[in-house]
């Protein structure tokens, strides 16, 4: 039981570049998030999707796209990646709602943006 | 508008004594609070939680008091482990809204000396 599994681990771009972060979860989880955490502003929550087949923006949606492939699988997508993204990306699962049952997170992305 | 505020970015505790962290909200609708530990390079993790109908948690060293008046919640280690050392996250949200908007505070760091 591997909860959630993120790939890639670290990630360097260049502005411009596109890439994907990819997101699985083995615990049966309807709802998907992503978060991006960078220093002195917590976590914020960037897209969700609260069960297969919807997604819905979150605090800072801006410059990511994402895919709620099925159950399982959610990805994130910089399509034109800027130094402003660099940071630290966690997906997280939750069987329902995030604000009722809790969230369980994957070990992060770290990508930086030159 | 920061809507849970840790006021204190780091504490630093001697091994076997309490750790006190505290939490601030600034919206009264929010009724479900969650602390969360994230260790370096990995993702948070779940702690405790609390309902707004009560005003105290409690698993093993680890309680959570609540004060609805006062809007503020503390997490209190008892007594305190070096392993406890860690970035402990506050977050809240409010079952009258959507359930898939948790807020996050900035985190406070503690440390635990032996």
């Amino acid at each position: 039981n591997a909860g959630v599994t993120q790939t890639p681990k670290f990630q360097v771009l260049k502005t411009g570049q596109s890439m994907t972060l990819q997101c699985a979860q083995d615990m049966n989880h309807n709802s998907m998030y992503w978060y991006r955490q960078d220093p002195g502003m917590g976590l914020r929550l960037i897209y969700y999707s609260a069960s297969e087949g919807t997604t819905d923006k979150g605090e800072v949606p801006n410059g990511y796209n994402v895919s709620r492939l099925n159950k399982r699988e959610f990805s994130l997508r910089l399509e034109s990646a800027a130094p402003s993204q660099t940071s630290v990306y966690f997906c997280a699962s939750s069987e329902y709602g995030q604000g009722v049952s809790p969230l369980h997170f994957g070990n992060g992305t770290r990508l930086t943006v030159t | 508008d920061q809507q849970v505020k840790q006021n204190s970015p780091s504490l630093s505790v001697q091994e076997g004594r309490i750790s006190i962290l505290n939490c601030d909200y600034t919206n009264s609708m929010f009724d479900y609070f969650l602390w969360y530990k994230k260790y370096p390079a990995e993702g948070p993790t779940f702690l405790i939680s609390i309902s707004s109908i009560k005003d105290k948690n409690e698993d093993g060293r680890f309680t959570v008091f609540l004060n609805k008046s006062a809007k503020h919640l503390s997490l209190h280690i008892v007594p305190s482990q070096p392993g406890d050392s860690a970035v402990y996250f506050c977050a809240a949200s409010y079952s009258g809204g959507s359930n898939y908007k948790l807020t996050f505070g900035k985190g406070t760091l503690l440390t635990v000396n032996p």
